[in-house]
């Protein structure tokens, strides 16, 4: 089945600088990779997702690059703010329809 | 309109117990997806419901566990003789098709004592 590895674990910056998070996966045929952000006590919430005919994708600070000869894809978030302080998930969906999510990074945005 | 909806937000059950835990999509998803989600860590897939085909059972961790779903509305997720190591957020997710975006429920927050 699909493995989705997630780097790093805990991401500390200072509001204002970029934020980026690193994800592998090993099925090659997974064609969809959703990014959700999950608050202190709620739900996972989507805030971005890129399928495998695009390399990149972007909304407002947050963009998505996948390099599916390599099998990874990162999430980067520039200029930081606090509200962005969260754990972020990465997750990959190919034939099987079932999401296989990373372990999360927690992000922490110093003021 | 409403979300996926999942009821009891939080349960506290006795090592041994039953515990019935309950979702309800987003009406028209005809996907549903159930995770777990210890403390800390990630979400772990259990169980995967798409229309009225034969439900991906494969991440169940052990035969206590089990789910049902009527056609395309609301699921249970029931665990038998809980166990300490049972208790963590059971999260509920649905989408309109298998290939669509998943929404989450807020989780059903367990605690077996």
């Amino acid at each position: 089945g699909e493995n989705v590895e997630q780097h790093p674990s805990t991401l500390s910056v200072q509001e204002g600088d970029s934020a980026v998070i690193k994800c592998t996966y090993s099925d090659s045929a997974s064609n969809y990779f959703p990014w959700y952000k999950q608050e202190l006590g709620k739900r996972p919430q989507l805030i971005i997702d890129i399928r495998s005919n695009v390399g990149e994708k972007k909304d407002q600070r947050i963009a998505v690059t996948l390099n599916k000869t390599a099998k990874h894809f990162s999430l980067h978030i520039t200029e930081t703010q606090p509200e962005d302080s969260a754990v972020y998930f990465c997750a990959a969906r190919g034939g099987s329809y079932i999401p296989t999510f990373g372990r999360g990074t927690s992000l922490i945005v110093h003021p | 309109g409403a979300g996926v909806s999942q009821s009891p937000s939080n349960k506290v059950t006795e090592k041994g117990k039953d515990v019935e835990l309950r979702c309800d999509p987003i009406s028209g998803h005809t996907a549903l997806y159930w995770y777990r989600q210890r403390l800390g860590q990630g979400l772990e897939f259990l169980i995967y419901f798409q229309g009225n085909s034969a439900p991906d059972k494969s991440g169940l961790p052990s035969d206590r566990f089990s789910a049902e779903r009527t056609g395309e509305s609301v699921s249970t997720l029931t665990i038998q003789r809980t166990q300490q190591e049972d208790s963590a957020v059971y999260l509920c997710a649905s989408s309109l098709a298998s290939n669509s975006e998943a929404f989450f429920g807020q989780g059903t927050r367990l605690t077996v004592v």
